[in-house]
């Protein structure tokens, strides 16, 4: 199984404050990784599929990058709505996993 | 937009079985396009992939190790929907439960179900 480890587990920022998180795959899996946001008490929502491919309805200033290994999800400026947790998933073979999270705090 | 709206109890006893449905919107069941997946998310655990079904000139499945003796997905054509059933359940089992579609092409799992928080419990 496919192994995803993100860092860090939590971060501390700032309205408009610019924003990376990372997640490193036990093995290469291509272009396969997706990102998620949740919300206390909400499904999680997809924001970039594919690595790099913005989500319809997704705002700009969240943006993916990487390829094989190494992956990541940047906020460009952060907005108050965005205080949330971030997840990576693979989806380059079943059973697909995720990263443990990456909390994002005000 | 599809939408998926998730139904199923709440609180269920140890070595019963679980049994939760997801009814999808504007969307069908059957489509070419989609894979029907479920998942689950628990402190302990964090988000997991549990199984998925879906439609290429027959049904497909595809189950979790760790919960394929247990598991069974069922799609209902009649009224686009699917199904999850876990059996034997343990406090293990303890978590919140999502049903997702996933596009077949770019492999994104949106929408998601809005969860259906599962306490087993005597």
């Amino acid at each position: 199984d496919i192994q995803m480890t993100q860092s860090p587990a939590s971060l501390s920022a700032s309205v408009g404050d610019r924003v990376t998180i990372s997640c490193r795959a036990s093995q290469n899996i291509a272009t396969y990784v997706n990102w998620y946001q949740q919300k206390s008490g909400k499904a999680p929502r997809v924001l970039i599929y594919a690595a790099t491919s913005l989500q319809s309805g997704v705002p700009g200033r969240f943006s993916g990058s990487g390829s094989g290994t190494e992956f990541t999800l940047t906020i460009g400026t952060l907005q108050p709505d965005d205080f949330a947790i971030y997840f990576c998933q693979q989806a380059y073979s079943l059973p697909y996993s995720f990263g443990q999270g990456t909390r994002l705090d005000i | 937009q599809v939408r998926l709206q998730q139904s199923g109890p709440g609180l269920v006893k140890p070595s019963q079985t679980l049994s939760l449905t997801c009814e999808i919107s504007m969307d069908s069941v059957s489509s070419d396009f989609a894979a029907w997946n479920w998942f689950r998310q628990s402190p302990s655990r964090g988000l997991e992939w549990l199984g998925r079904t879906y439609f290429e000139s027959r049904w497909h499945y595809d189950y979790a190790v760790s919960v394929k003796s247990r598991l069974t997905i069922t799609p209902d054509t009649s009224n686009d929907q699917f199904t999850l059933q876990l059996n034997s359940l343990t406090h293990e089992d303890t978590a919140t439960y999502f049903c997702t579609r996933e596009d077949r092409g770019t492999r994104c799992h949106s929408p998601w179900g809005p969860g259906t928080l599962v306490i087993v419990s005597s």
